[in-house]
Order: structure tokens, then sequence, then C-alpha cells
């Protein structure tokens, strides 16, 4: 299995306050990326990174933001947690070598009451 | 503008029945990679198969198989003689530029004994 750590696993937190998820990685893989999974929606993509500082948003970026210092860590952060981003978090990781085949992280429950 | 189609939001079969997912994409590229995902209740996310556009080679492992055509634009995956572990989820997904995955909804497959 791909070295792929995701913390916390679960949290609940209260409306208005910041929360960070961390990915942490041991495949040296290029790429990272953050996904939510809602029921009917299926996964969709929050960022990406395709290398140290360099991100880019995905389809849900709104009220998320992202950060990575170095290769093995990828940090989303949500400004200012609302109820409507109460979901599962995943994280991802690929590699060219790899034909881009994804490799996901355990995921992380966020319940914002 | 890329799109997964998974038609089948849920499907019930009994143990020991073949059962296929469909999945029907959209894409403007001429190169571009399709991919299975499996979320057994436990809720990680499994890679099952890559396949690329320019192989249009069915592919079988073991009890499943996935059968790719471009003219329909469908990748679709069979279970054959479907088993109690079969049961998930499973997403079928489409690379998007920046590597990332586009993914459909989902289709929920139960199998009962």
């Amino acid at each position: 299995d791909a070295g792929i750590t995701q913390s916390p696993r679960h949290k609940v937190t209260e409306t208005g306050t910041p929360v960070t998820l961390r990915c942490h990685q041991t495949e040296n893989h290029r790429y990272m990326y953050w996904y939510r999974q809602d029921p009917g929606h299926g996964l969709r993509l929050i960022h990406y990174s395709y290398g140290v500082k360099d991100t880019d948003k995905g389809e849900v970026s709104d009220g998320y933001s992202v950060s990575r210092s170095k290769t093995e860590d990828f940090l989303l952060t949500l400004e200012s947690a609302t109820s409507s981003q109460t979901s599962v978090y995943f994280c991802a990781i690929s590699d060219l070598q790899s034909y881009n085949e994804q490799f996901f992280g355990p995921g992380t429950r966020l319940t914002v009451l | 503008a890329q799109k997964v189609t998974q038609a089948q939001t849920e499907i019930s079969v009994v143990e020991k029945e073949d059962v296929t997912l469909d999945c029907v994409y959209e894409t403007r590229d001429t190169t571009y990679y399709l991919f299975w995902y499996k979320q057994p209740p436990s809720g990680e996310l499994v890679f099952l198969i890559r396949r690329n556009s320019f192989d249009e080679q069915n592919e079988i492992s073991g009890r499943y198989s996935w059968n790719f055509q471009k003219s329909t634009s469908s990748f679709n995956f069979t279970i054959t003689a479907s088993q109690v572990v079969d049961s998930a989820v499973y997403f079928c997904a489409l690379r998007m530029s920046g590597y990332a995955l586009n993914f459909g909804k989902g289709t929920s497959l139960l199998v009962t004994p």
C-alpha cells in the first residue's frame, strides 16, 4: 500500500473556526490532491499540487486554501468552517511514472456544527 | 468539458450473478486515461484499473473484466459470479489536465447471499 496518512481522521468543529487537515506521504510522489466526498456527488477536486509551492484550484475550491512547503506534506485549510463543508476529505498522490494512478489516503471525516 | 456519467445509482444482485457497471465519458482530448476505483464499506478507495485511450483491448483480471469502447465512449466494468465481498461503491474516473481525476457519482453495488 502507498504510504499516505491523513490527520486527523475525525474532527468535529464549530462554524466559523479555522481547520487544517494534513496529508503526509512517504512515496516522494510529485502530485498531491485534495478531494471531498459527499452523498450524490462522488468525489470532487478541491485543490491539487504539482510540486513544492505549486498549487492550483479544483472544482470546489471556494472556502479552502492549501499549502505545500515540502514534498511529503500537503495541508488543506478551511479558513472559516461552514456546515456545508461537513464532508469526508480524501488526499491522493500520483506520479508520472505510475501513469497517474492515484493512491488515496484513508480519509478524514469532518463535521462542522 | 470532461464528464463521467454513471447512470446506475444502485444495483442489487444475488450472489453468483454477473453484473455490469456502466460508465460513459465525455472528453475532447485525443489522449486520455480512464480509471475504476472501489470503495468498500470500510471507506478506503482502492484502485482497480487504468485504461489508456490508445489501448482498446479489453482486460480481464480474475472475476473482473472491463470493456472499453471508444465508439460509444464507454468503459464498462463486469463482475462475473459476484460475491458478497464485491459489495461496494464503484467509481469510474477520467483524468483531467493537471492529472487530477474527474469522478462519476458512483454506483453502489449490493450483493446478497
